[in-house]
């Protein structure tokens, strides 16, 4: 069965460095997301990503934050500059989801993200 | 702001009860409604989707949806051990051509042999 999956599974990173997560979306999807989670709290949405764009982002995706789809298959996360509470549960989701009635987002395995 | 709220638990069953888990949404255009199932330290898991007004069965789990009441609901049947870990509910909101996922905070099913 078709899944999205991530790397790292857990990177730990000192605070200022950069951060690269990487998603390979299901591969006749055309939606593609990444939400974070903070342990013990919500999960909660960064980005989507359509058509080789950002087709929204939330108040958390400021500039510290960047998405890529370098190449056909890989969708990456970057995050500057990393502060303390940039340590969370990042995931990466994708869906075919057109219009109003969506098909869900299915979810990679996550990438633990530790800033220390 | 578009919000889910869920009851955050615990929700405490004993092993072959039923569990009933409520959600409720404030965006009254949403058109679809997602269950998810969270294991500690795991991804969502997708469960059920449910589109329509009224009930969805699949299995174990029923989801039911009352659009006009902007509520949905997910009962467990023969709730097992298995079963406990934190249900999400998960609201797609359309907007600008483009759709989200706005997640609630999780309700924790914990169910007891």
């Amino acid at each position: 069965e078709p899944e999205v999956t991530q790397t790292p599974s857990h990177q730990v990173t000192q605070m200022g460095q950069e951060v690269i997560l990487r998603c390979v979306p299901i591969s006749n999807h055309l939606y593609f997301y990444w939400y974070r989670q903070i342990l013990g709290q919500k999960v909660e949405f960064l980005v989507s990503f359509y058509n080789n764009e950002i087709s929204e982002k939330s108040e958390i995706f400021d500039d510290q934050f960047s998405v890529e789809r370098p190449d056909g298959s890989n969708f990456t996360l970057k995050i500057r500059s990393t502060k303390l509470e940039d340590s969370a549960m990042y995931f990466c989701a994708s869906s075919t989801g057109t219009g109003g009635s969506a098909s869900p987002a299915f979810f990679g395995q996550g990438t633990r993200l530790t800033v220390v | 702001q578009k919000e889910v709220e869920q009851n955050s638990g615990p929700l405490s069953v004993p092993e072959g009860a039923i569990a009933s888990l409520n959600c409720t949404y404030s965006d009254r255009g949403s058109q679809s409604f997602f269950w998810y199932r969270q294991y500690s330290g795991k991804s969502p898991e997708l469960i059920m989707s449910i589109y329509s007004n009224g009930d969805k069965e699949d299995g174990r789990f029923t989801a039911q949806l009352n659009k006009a009441s902007q509520y949905v609901s997910l009962l467990i049947r023969d709730s097992q051990p298995s079963d406990s870990a934190t249900y999400l509910c998960a609201v797609n909101t359309f907007s600008g051509g483009y759709n989200k996922l706005i997640f609630g905070a999780g309700t924790r099913l914990a169910v007891h042999p």
